[in-house]
């Protein structure tokens, strides 16, 4: 069975800071994908970030950082010069890649960026 | 850029009736995915459709069925609705065919909100 935990239920970061939230997950899969989602007040899901588990390489998207950590079964994200609309609720999503299917989703971040 | 779209955006039933939820996929995505976001909760995997068959299914109740036309758009038909069907249902699309790393990204529309009184 695979699962997607996110042990921060809520986080607060000033303006302009950084911050990083957590993600582990659990498979016995070797390889999938990961991935960050924001939703925002609008309640829309927007895609932030994909890290495909057989790089080593951390995926970056502009302010948007991973730390991926594949033997650990760790993915952080750290987003950089935290700005007031990065104000979201943030998802872990995991899918593997012998049936992307469907994506197993964390229980979410939510994500307060302070003026 | 084209995005998934889907109607209603809002609905409003009353318990036992039946909705129709629809949903647009982005043009040239084959898959179509549809999950259930109640407060407070993660969207929780109902059912997928590739190349118009069904693809996988999750937790999705006996009352539902959905289906993928020719034209790759699908339909979410809820029957019998109880009063905790109320969610937000998303739909998403990917390009499972075109292969490679996009394949596996799920582009979400902005949900239709139902509501069972």
């Amino acid at each position: 069975a695979q699962t997607v935990t996110q042990s921060q239920p809520e986080m607060s970061v000033q303006e302009a800071e950084t911050v990083t939230l957590s993600c582990t997950y659990d498979t016995s899969e070797n390889n999938y994908y990961l991935f960050w989602y924001k939703q925002p007040p609008s309640r829309q899901m927007i895609l932030v970030i994909r890290q495909e588990a057989y790089k080593q390489q951390n995926a970056t998207e502009n302010r948007f950082s991973v730390n991926f950590q594949k033997a650990a079964k760790s993915f952080s994200l750290k987003i950089s010069d935290s700005q007031l609309g990065d104000t979201a609720m943030y998802f872990c999503a995991f899918t593997p890649i012998y049936n992307f299917n469907k994506f197993y989703f964390g229980s979410g971040t939510k994500l307060n960026v302070k003026p | 850029a084209a995005g998934v779209i889907q109607s209603p955006r809002h609905l409003i039933k009353e318990k036992r009736e039946t909705a129709t939820l629809k949903c647009y996929p982005i043009p040239r995505h084959d898959t179509v995915y549809w999950y259930q976001q109640g407060p407070g909760q993660d969207p929780q995997f109902l059912i997928s459709f590739y190349e118009k068959m069904q693809s996988d299914k999750g937790s999705i109740p006996d009352r539902f069925s959905a289906q993928q036309f020719s034209d790759y758009h699908s339909e979410l038909n809820m029957s019998s609705l109880e009063l905790g069907d109320s969610a937000l249902y998303f739909c998403a699309s990917s390009p499972r065919g075109s292969g490679g790393p996009q394949s596996y990204e799920q582009y979400f529309g902005p949900g239709t909100r139902l509501t069972v009184t």
